[in-house]
């Protein structure tokens, strides 16, 4: 079964760091770029990184750009979110989505996704 | 400039059913998009890929009752034989030097 499990989520002070992972199971890893996407509480989805397989194409949107950093570890499956100086607007769901390649196209697995909650 | 319009909501009856929308911005009428459910308290779905010329995949396990089709800018995801279940946020999502989402669309079986 394909399987994409997040962890790493909890409450921390504004101004903190957190590190999300991510484990992919029954699926090549290696083949396909991973990204984190997450929902922010009554409000929709938003992509907030994506990394292709090498780790040498890495994109992040602007409201995460210089604060966040992805990577992965192709031995472990594993994928990871480095979050710094979180803002109370980072507070959402995070979840880790497989793409359908080995570029940025669109996703076809999901995690179940990890809560972060940025609050004082 | 790519954007996504989805319709903030929409309703139907159980049994009914219901065509979502979803509009690509001027010059981008020939981008592929794809289709998530996203259901409270769970991680969204994929549903389908839709190309532009009306051609998709599904994903697996996805219900003959979730279909797709496309006219122009136009991304339709519909829905038959409306269960309870299907009361979900749908999201279109497509990508250019990075993955771009919809605003969702918060879909009401009444």
């Amino acid at each position: 079964e394909v399987q994409l499990v997040e962890s790493g989520g909890v409450l921390v002070q504004p101004g903190g760091s957190l590190r999300l992972s991510c484990a992919g199971s029954g699926f090549s890893f290696t083949d396909y770029a991973m990204h984190w996407v997450r929902q922010a509480p009554g409000k929709g989805l938003e992509w907030v990184s994506g990394i292709n397989w090498k780790s040498d194409i890495i994109v992040y949107a602007d409201s995460v750009k210089g604060r966040f950093t992805i990577s992965r570890d192709n031995a472990k499956n594993s994928l990871y979110l480095q979050m710094s100086s979180l803002r109370a607007e980072d507070t959402a769901f995070y979840y880790c989505a497989k793409d359908t390649a080995n570029y940025f196209y669109y996703m076809d697995v999901w995690g179940k996704g990890t809560t972060v909650t940025v609050s004082s | 400039q790519l954007v996504l319009t989805q319709s903030p909501s929409a309703s139907a009856s159980l049994g009914a059913s219901v065509k979502l929308t979803c509009t690509l911005s001027s010059g981008h009428s020939n981008y592929a998009i794809a289709w998530h459910q996203k259901q409270p308290e769970q991680g969204p779905r994929y549903l389908m890929k839709l190309n532009s010329d009306g051609s998709l995949f599904k994903g697996d396990g996805i219900p003959d009752r979730f279909s797709g089709s496309s006219s122009g800018a136009e991304r339709y995801l519909t829905i038959s034989n409306l269960q309870s279940e299907d009361e979900a946020d749908y999201y279109c999502q497509t990508w250019g030097t990075g993955i771009l989402f919809g605003g969702g669309t918060k879909l009401t079986v009444l």
